[in-house]
């Protein structure tokens, strides 16, 4: 069935260094990724997606990379900031029969000053 | 733009009693609503995918008799916990999609069953 691997489970990095998280996706029909950040007790909220056409997309401190052929992308966070731990999710949208999002485990950052 | 709204927050009930839970889309028209349950330092669990005007879609696992979902418009779902146990108790959280491939989840709703 389908299936999303993501990793680390945690992650702890100190202020202004980078973090890196990577996802692998089983269905190789997906041709959406969303990135969501949860903070605790919240909803999680979209920070940055990618589709397939494209194999890498950035905004301000954050990028995601895809490899269609390998099946994996990964979300890249420059400068790190205290705001930026929370836990962060990955996604690949499910192709057959209507568009769900299957998600991975979830990755616990922790950005140390 | 993109948000969406749960009511209530948080909800604590009694053993048999039934819940209702509110996702509204409130600035965009969602042709499909999602609901999740998420159990602490857990992922997100799809339960159902809703369609307005039509019978949900539900997960594998997911009993369609407990949790009844009616999507009455383009711009409001409900879920409802019927007859709820403390293995019920869950972060419930909803999402809804504009039509192309993003969805924008609410803030989540706490249930606690006592």
């Amino acid at each position: 069935g389908e299936n999303v691997e993501q990793h680390p489970s945690t992650l702890s990095v100190q202020e202004g260094d980078s973090a890196v998280i990577k996802c692998t996706y089983s269905d190789s029909a997906s041709n959406y990724f969303p990135w969501y950040k949860q903070e605790l007790g919240k909803g999680p909220q979209l920070i940055i997606d990618i589709r397939s056409n494209v194999g890498e997309k950035k905004d301000q401190r954050i990028a995601v990379t895809l490899n269609k052929t390998a099946k994996h992308f990964s979300l890249h966070i420059t400068e790190t900031q205290p705001e930026d731990s929370a836990v962060y999710f990955c996604a690949a949208e499910y192709q057959r029969g209507y568009n769900k999002l299957i998600f991975g485990a979830g990755t616990r950052l922790a950005v140390h000053p | 733009g993109a948000v969406v709204s749960q009511h209530p927050s948080r909800v604590i009930c009694k053993s048999g009693t039934s819940v209702k839970i509110e996702c509204r889309s409130l600035d965009f028209q969602a042709t499909t609503m999602f609901w999740y349950r998420q159990f602490p330092k857990q992922s997100l669990m799809l339960m159902a995918t809703s369609n307005e005007g039509s019978k949900a879609t539900y997960e594998q696992g997911v009993e369609k008799d407990k949790f009844l979902i009616n999507h009455a418009s383009l711009t409001l779902s409900t879920l409802t916990v019927t007859s709820a146990h403390p293995e019920d108790s869950s972060f419930y959280i909803c999402s809804a999609t504009p039509g192309r491939n993003e969805q924008f989840f609410g803030p989540g709703t706490r249930l606690t069953v006592l």
